[in-house]
């Protein structure tokens, strides 16, 4: 089966500019999870969708940032403008269930993005 | 809240050495413990779990065993190649507080030289 696929897999964008992450989820899989890695520390959590609905957005950092999960296939996370503090790898995962302490999770390969 | 420490790299090992990555950690209730692997140029992938304490994860050479006594997961290999050059992520996930999340160390970047 195809894997977690994320595009674009490098963004360089200026500062004050719109950029669009994609994540395409395993087929089937309706939990799709949102994480960042900023500046090589730890990769933290952003959000959590089942299906299209957000079951868990604490974790994004502020309203310049917009996840979408139209009819529950792909997603798109959309910084709105960008700052220079945004630039990292965003990854994407997905899973079947919600127990991912028995299952574990299928990550993307991340995108890495720039502000400058 | 949650939280995992680990140590910091790069580690750099000579091919066939030993290997010990330590990670300890702090949960609100009974979690369950990660080790995740990133290749160069591809996405995280699990590497090994354990969900109760004394159980021991392992895979590709690679164990660690869940320590409840000492709130530690460390990672280890006997004999690691330059293959394993990547960089390693300790994680937990803690059902009990239902967050369904899991929470990540820092990373540490393993070289291994031929």
């Amino acid at each position: 089966e195809a894997g977690v696929t994320q595009f674009p897999s490098h963004s360089v964008i200026e500062k004050g500019q719109t950029v669009t992450l994609r994540c395409d989820p395993i087929s089937g899989h309706d939990n799709l999870y949102w994480y960042r890695r900023v500046m090589g520390k730890e990769i933290k959590f952003l959000l959590h969708f089942v299906k299209e609905s957000k079951q868990d957005e604490s974790g994004m950092p502020n309203n310049r940032f917009l996840a979408e999960r139209t009819g529950g296939t792909y997603s798109t996370l959309k910084v709105q403008p960008a700052e220079l503090e945004d630039s990292g790898v965003y990854f994407c995962a997905s899973s079947q269930v919600v127990r991912q302490d028995r299952y574990g999770y299928t990550f993307g390969s991340g995108t890495r993005l720039t502000v400058v | 809240g949650d939280s995992v420490t680990q140590m910091e790299g790069p580690v750099t090992l000579s091919e066939e050495a030993f290997l010990t990555i330590n990670c300890t950690y702090t949960a609100t209730g009974y979690p369950s413990l990660f080790w995740y692997v990133q290749y160069p140029g591809e996405g995280l992938q699990l590497l090994l779990k354990a969900t109760k304490a004394d159980d021991k994860g392992s895979n590709k050479g690679f164990e660690a065993t869940y320590r409840k006594e000492t709130t530690s997961f460390h990672l280890e290999k006997g004999s690691v190649q330059v293959s394993d050059s990547a960089v390693y992520f300790c994680a937990l996930s803690d059902q009990d507080t239902g967050r369904r999340a899991l929470t990540f160390g820092s990373g540490t970047r393993l070289q291994v030289q031929p």
